[in-house]
């Protein structure tokens, strides 16, 4: 079993829906969770960092992490053709620049105008 | 700043050759780290540096050697290709007390 589970996709919703994208783990040590952003043929850049159970707004994009059941979702509210991209999931036991961090797999988004 | 670069951004190589990917940071970070990324597979973590001269083994090392001379620089090298070392591989950096990962934008490497 993978210790970090992503739906690969690819996920294709109209301009303006609201996409839920997810992860399960079976680690539960694990206390950071982040979301990368690969747009097509660039490096991840970061798009979220959560740290526990609980939720985190910013702007359009809502991370939350659920450790009881070992499940975090990244939501995109009135999506647009620019989210179009591979999200990944990643996630780490302690807040150190050394320490491992596990990605998902990604799973690659697309919004149709 | 430019951030984090990386060259070549594509390179196609016979078995057995081998190469260095290059790696540089503007940023002062002392904490590098390279990855190769697979189809469906996410990223692994091939090498990280927490300092200049100081290296250590992620996941998947074999294969792959590294060095760590300046706090800019840290290039990867592949001595013997084989066509499983056929990846996109990215370097990134982060700053000493943060977690957030600067990746480059990857080189594209075919083994044939």
């Amino acid at each position: 079993q993978k210790e970090v589970e992503q739906d690969p996709g690819p996920l294709s919703v109209p301009e303006g829906a609201i996409v839920s994208l997810n992860c399960t783990y079976s680690n539960s040590a694990f206390q950071y969770f982040m979301w990368y952003r690969q747009y097509s043929r660039k490096g991840p850049e970061l798009l979220m960092y959560t740290y526990s159970s609980g939720n985190k707004e910013d702007g359009r994009f809502t991370a939350q992490v659920d450790k009881s059941s070992k499940y975090i979702s990244l939501f995109i509210r009135d999506s647009q053709p620019s989210d179009s991209a591979t999200y990944l999931c990643a996630m780490s036991q302690s807040y150190s620049s050394a320490s491992k961090i596990i990605f998902g797999s990604g799973t690659r988004l697309s919004i149709r105008p | 700043n430019a951030g984090v670069t990386q060259t070549p951004k594509f390179r196609i190589l016979k078995i057995g050759q081998s190469m260095t990917l290059q790696c540089t940071q503007d940023m002062n970070h002392n904490y590098m780290y390279w990855y190769r990324q697979d189809p469906g597979m996410g990223l692994k973590l091939i090498y990280y540096s927490v300092g200049a001269g100081i290296t250590d083994k992620g996941e998947v090392p074999n294969g792959y050697n590294v060095s760590r001379s300046t706090t800019e620089d840290f290039p990867l090298r592949l001595e013997l290709a084989a066509p499983s070392q056929t990846s996109v591989y990215f370097c990134a950096s982060t700053h000493q007390s943060r977690d957030e990962q600067f990746f480059g934008p990857g080189t594209r490497l075919t083994v044939l």
